[in-house]
Formats: C-alpha cells, sequence, structure tokens
C-alpha cells in the first residue's frame, strides 16, 4: 500500500521559504507523476504543480515565479519550495500521487504551514 | 485556465435521500473528471475518475456521468459516513483545475 508522508516546518516567517518534503513508502517514486496541492482554511483545493520522476515539472501559472519541486528517487522523495511566501501561503499542503488514468489516487495526511511573524 | 463551476455550493439532505451535484467546465475537458470527497480535517479522497468509473473500495452507491462540460455525481441513497465536501477536479489540461465544492450536511 503507497503511503506518503509530508514533512517540514508549520511555521515560516514572511518573505521566507516554505519547504515540504513528501516521503513515499509502499511503492517506487520512478512512476507517474507526483503533485503539491493546497487549501488554505476554510477554502477549496488549489494544484500548485507536479514532477515526474524524470525531473520534468508543471507549474501552476498563479504560482510559478515562486515555486520549485524537485524529486530525490534515491530517497523515495519530493520535495516543495515556494518563496516570497506571505500571509496568502497559509494552507494545510497535500502531497499526492496522480496517474494519467485514475487521477490523485494517493495522498498525504496534509501538513499545516502558517505564515506569520 | 479552465474553470470548474459546481452547484450547489452547499446542500442538506437526510439518511437514505438521493443527492445530486453537479460540476461545470467552462470548455470541453472530454472525459477527463474525477470526483473527491473530503471529510472535516482530512485528505481529499478518491471517489471516480474518467467520469463514471468507481475507484476500487467505493460504495457502488455513488456514481458519475456527464460529458463535455457537464458533469454530476450522485449518491443514490445517502449515509451518515456521506456527510463531507465533494469536489470534481479537471485533468485534461494544465493547471488542473479544482471546482469550489458541494458541502453535504445533515437535515
Amino acid at each position: 500500500q503507497v503511503q506518503l508522508q509530508e514533512s517540514g516546518p508549520g511555521l515560516v516567517k514572511p518573505s521566507e521559504t516554505l519547504s515540504l518534503t513528501c516521503t513515499v513508502s509502499g511503492g517506487s517514486i520512478s512512476s507517474d507523476y507526483w503533485s503539491w496541492i493546497r487549501q488554505p482554511p476554510g477554502e477549496g483545493l488549489e494544484w500548485i504543480g507536479y514532477i515526474y520522476y524524470s525531473g520534468s515539472t508543471n507549474y501552476n501559472p498563479s504560482l510559478q515565479s515562486r515555486v520549485t519541486i524537485s524529486v530525490d528517487t534515491s530517497k523515495n522523495q519530493f520535495s516543495l519550495k515556494v518563496s516570497s511566501v506571505t500571509a496568502a501561503d497559509t494552507a494545510v499542503y497535500y502531497c499526492a500521487r496522480r496517474s494519467s488514468l485514475y487521477g490523485f489516487h494517493y495522498w498525504g495526511q496534509g501538513t499545516l504551514v502558517t505564515v506569520s511573524s | 485556465a479552465i474553470q470548474m463551476t459546481q452547484s450547489p455550493s452547499s446542500l442538506s439532505a437526510s439518511v437514505g435521500d438521493r443527492v445530486t451535484m453537479t460540476c461545470r467546465a467552462s470548455q470541453g475537458i472530454r472525459n477527463d473528471l474525477g470526483w473527491y470527497q473530503q471529510k472535516a480535517g482530512k485528505a481529499p479522497k478518491l471517489l471516480i475518475y474518467a467520469v463514471s468509473n468507481l475507484q476500487s473500495g467505493v460504495p457502488s452507491r455513488f456514481s458519475g456521468s456527464g460529458s463535455g462540460t457537464d458533469f454530476t455525481l450522485t449518491i443514490s441513497s445517502l449515509q451518515p459516513e456521506d456527510f463531507a465536501t465533494y469536489y470534481c477536479l479537471q485533468d485534461y489540461n494544465y493547471p488542473l483545475t479544482f471546482g469550489g465544492g458541494t458541502k453535504v450536511e445533515i437535515k
């Protein structure tokens, strides 16, 4: 059974960089597409971007200038960086695995990141 | 970006009711539409992919239909564990976009 687990600081200061890692267990990261999705408190879901195990990426234009997603296949992990954060970046951040057929069929439990001084 | 509009934004229903919610895309998305259920404090869960295909383990009271721009999620007989928020997602093109959600509440 594939499991995903987000990790990283729960509090980030404004203007700094948010960094999260998703660790994949029970399966290899060397297939499918690996995404980050976020959800501000009380709001809906926003797709941030994906990385394929080969390293190719695709980002949401709304965040593209501030977002970097990378992969470490040796550790079965992928990571998210969001630079120059503001309070608007406060959200629960989810990592998820997507196949071209099924959609997002595996999700992490989510981690709340608060942007505050 | 393709806009996904869900309606209603919320509904109240009783256990045993038949519940229907809709999702409209701002342009045609073929059959690249999925439905997700999210309970409070939990990650979303895939219910249906490619418009009408039930994800493994999802009860058969859930069904999806539609084509092109208009899609429907139906719960044939609402159960207590179905009270949640439901989101549609288009993965026809990038950026992937979710609808705003339909919250199903207890009447």
